[in-house]
């Protein structure tokens, strides 16, 4: 059964300092691996999604990497500001069709 | 705007009586997911299904029920609630199972069972 871990479980930074979120998993066959975010009382919106034969994605300030063979994604997030203060998760696409979520990281960035 | 709707956001009942949360998405998807999120342990796969009437267990799908009847909904059944099943409800779907297609989430069903 695929295991997903998110270290730290929280994570205070001032505004302007760059973001780095861990993700690890302990099944290398995976399929895809995504990144959200969760606002508080809202659903989930997917920011980053890495395909298993990509090594990292990016989108504007986001830039993820994924490295099977050890069981690790990072999601970067450049110059934080106020408003990615959030919850970010990764969830892990297995080739049951499952995804398996890590618990999160909740992220407050300090004006 | 595609979207997964839920209903409804907040649903307080009391244990034994029958709910269902429903979830409706305009996208077109074959793909669609019930979870649940808890303090401390992530969300937690309950039901998913690949297209119309076929549907499969996640990891946690005992006290549920569901359903797909049509492409665009996928109802979740809870036929004697227990307090063990208060918890935050997420419906999903994506176009393909198994594929590079990003997962669209609901905004959400905060269960109360007393």
């Amino acid at each position: 059964k695929q295991e997903v871990t998110q270290i730290p479980a929280a994570l205070s930074v001032p505004e302007g300092e760059n973001l780095v979120l861990n993700c690890s998993f302990t099944d290398s066959a995976i399929y895809n691996l995504q990144w959200f975010r969760q606002d508080p009382g809202k659903g989930l919106t997917s920011l980053l999604l890495i395909q298993s034969s990509q090594r990292e994605q990016t989108s504007g300030r986001l830039n993820a990497s994924l490295d099977k063979s050890s069981g690790r994604s990072t999601l970067y997030i450049a110059a934080s500001q106020p408003g990615d203060s959030a919850t970010y998760l990764c969830a892990v696409g297995g080739g049951d069709y499952k995804l398996s979520f890590g618990a999160g990281t909740t992220v407050t960035v300090r004006a | 705007e595609a979207q997964v709707t839920q209903n409804p956001r907040y649903l307080i009942t009391v244990t034994g009586k029958k709910l269902t949360v429903t979830c409706s998405q305009n996208m077109n998807h074959e793909y669609m997911s019930w979870y649940r999120q808890d303090p401390g342990l992530g969300l937690r796969q309950i039901y998913y299904s690949m297209n119309v009437e076929v549907t499969d267990k996640g990891d946690v799908p005992e006290g549920y029920k569901v359903s797909r009847k049509e492409k665009r909904n996928f109802p979740l059944i809870l036929e004697s609630p227990s307090p063990n099943q208060t918890s935050l409800y997420f419906c999903a779907s994506s176009l393909y199972p198994g594929t590079n297609e990003k997962l669209f989430f609901g905004s959400g069903t905060q269960l109360s069972v007393l």
